[in-house]
């Protein structure tokens, strides 16, 4: 267990459909970030948010938004989906940013079927 | 954003040292090797990271090459559960952010 929840675990939904994911971070960890893996793409780098504010954004779309509340826990917001948007989600923390020696502790996923 | 070259594919047995090599030739200096694997069904985990010298933790080791354009993770005895899809990653950038590959599907046989 990595310490990282993400809710839900699956979600169905229709092309055209806005959908939330929720991410809570381990406890303590100020960064998250969010990561895309479907089979042609691979795992992508979606989006960070450290202590509230964007740090980095990759190959998020824009029908894609995401935001880190005061608590820390996130959400990622996903609006006029397509079938292509059907993939894996997951959300990952660490404790800080600003050097690459941190590790990233990533949760289970929310699997996301867009019909 | 420099890049790893990892085999598609490795296969093992139970109980055996396994090592899983990555290409990096066009490493920077400020270029951090940092390995991720990842079970069937499950998120990515983090298993060590290294900048110039070997390390080692609970879970593997770390060799890089003199020249740090070569890496080897070394899985001292593989068992069942190892089975996975090993991540080479290089990371130097502030944010911390993972570019992943397509790493190496590990299979072990009993």
């Amino acid at each position: 267990d990595s310490g990282v929840t993400q809710t839900p675990k699956h979600l169905i939904t229709a092309t055209g459909q806005r959908v939330t994911l929720r991410c809570s971070p381990r406890s303590g960890d100020l960064s998250v970030y969010w990561y895309q893996q479907s089979l042609d793409q691979g795992l992508q780098f979606l989006i960070q948010y450290y202590n509230g504010e964007e740090r980095a954004k990759g190959n998020i779309l824009e029908r894609f938004s995401a935001q880190q509340f005061p608590d820390l826990h996130s959400e990622l917001n996903l609006s006029s989906l397509e079938l292509g948007d059907s993939a894996l989600y997951f959300c990952a923390s660490s404790a800080n940013s600003g050097t690459p020696t941190y590790e990233q502790y990533f949760g289970p996923g929310t699997r996301l079927t867009v019909t | 954003d420099a890049k790893t070259t990892q085999p598609n594919s490795m296969e093992s047995n139970e109980e055996e040292p396994v090592h899983l090599p990555c290409n990096h030739s066009t490493i920077s200096g400020t270029d951090y090797i940092h390995w991720y694997r990842q079970l069937p069904s499950q998120g990515p985990e983090y298993v060590i990271h290294g900048l110039t010298s070997n390390v080692n933790n609970r879970m593997a080791s770390l060799a890089i090459a003199e020249d740090r354009k070569s890496s080897t993770l070394i899985l001292h005895r593989a068992t069942l559960r190892d089975a996975a899809v090993y991540y080479c990653i290089l990371n130097n950038n502030a944010g911390n952010m993972l570019t992943f590959g397509g790493g190496t599907r590990l299979m072990v046989k009993p």
